[in-house]
C-alpha cells in the first residue's frame, strides 16, 4: 500500500491564481480530510468527507473547495490564492466509523503564495 | 470537544522512559483521548487512544486517571527517532454523519530526546 499520497510536494503561486492539491489513498478508507498547518501552529481542519459524494466544512473552509467523486481521491481546490493561504497542507484518511480509529496523514504539500 | 493543556517542551535521555502529561479537566463521558506525534515537517502519526482504561500498544502506553481529567503518554525506551511534537487530543465518539470525527490539534509538547 502506498498509503496517503499528496501532489505536488511544493508549489509557489501568485496571488489570484487557482490550483488543485491532489490527495489519494489506497486503503479503501471512507473518511478523508484536509488540514493546514501554519508555522509554529497546530493543524486546522479545512474540509472533510465521510464517503464518496459527501463533504462538509471544517473550521477554516473559506477560500477552499473540495469534492469526493471516488473513495480514493479527495482534491482540494484553492479558488483564488491569497498570501494568507501560505501553509503546509496535509491530507488524511481514516477507517471505521468516520475516521474514529487511527488516521493516516500524507507527507504534505508546502504552498507559498506571493 | 474538551480543551487540552500540555507542557510546551520536555527533554528525555535516550533509553529512558518519556512521560508526557496532558490535562483535560473538562472532558466529558463520551470523549476519547488520542495521541498523535509529528516528526519534523512530516504528517502527523497516530500513536494510541483510550476512553477510561489504560492502553498499551507497540509504540506506547496511555495512562488515564480515574477521574479522566488527565492522562500520560509513556514511551518506555525513548530513542532519538522519538524526537517530535506530541499532540494530546480529546474528541467525542463519532456518529455516522462524521461531524464528530475531526481532530483538533493544539500546539502540543515538543519532546527532545538526547544522547
Amino acid at each position: 500500500n502506498a498509503g496517503v499520497t499528496q501532489t505536488p510536494k511544493f508549489q509557489v503561486l501568485k496571488t489570484g491564481q487557482s490550483m488543485t492539491l491532489q490527495c489519494a489513498q489506497d486503503m479503501n478508507h471512507e473518511y478523508m480530510s484536509w488540514y493546514r498547518q501554519d508555522p509554529g501552529m497546530g493543524l486546522r481542519l479545512i474540509h472533510y468527507s465521510v464517503g464518496a459524494g459527501i463533504t462538509d466544512q471544517g473550521e477554516v473552509p473559506n477560500g477552499y473547495n473540495v469534492s469526493r467523486s471516488t473513495t480514493e481521491d479527495f482534491p482540494l481546490r484553492l479558488l483564488s490564492a491569497a498570501p494568507s493561504q501560505t501553509s503546509v497542507y496535509f491530507c488524511a484518511s481514516g477507517a471505521g466509523l468516520p475516521g474514529f480509529y487511527e488516521q493516516y496523514f500524507g507527507p504534505g504539500t508546502r504552498l507559498t503564495v506571493t | 470537544d474538551a480543551k487540552t493543556t500540555q507542557p510546551t517542551s520536555m527533554d528525555c535521555a535516550e533509553g529512558r522512559a518519556a512521560n508526557l502529561p496532558c490535562n483535560h479537566s473538562t472532558i466529558s463521558g463520551n470523549e476519547y483521548v488520542y495521541w498523535y506525534r509529528q516528526i519534523h515537517s512530516q504528517g502527523p502519526q497516530y500513536i494510541i487512544h483510550g476512553l477510561k482504561n489504560n492502553e498499551t500498544n507497540e509504540m506506547a502506553s496511555l495512562i488515564i486517571t480515574e477521574d479522566r481529567k488527565s492522562s500520560t503518554l509513556i514511551l518506555p525506551h525513548a530513542t532519538l527517532r522519538d524526537t517530535a511534537v506530541y499532540y494530546c487530543i480529546v474528541r467525542v465518539a463519532p456518529s455516522r454523519t462524521g461531524t464528530a470525527s475531526k481532530l483538533t490539534f493544539g500546539t502540543g509538547t515538543r519532546l527532545q530526546v538526547t544522547l
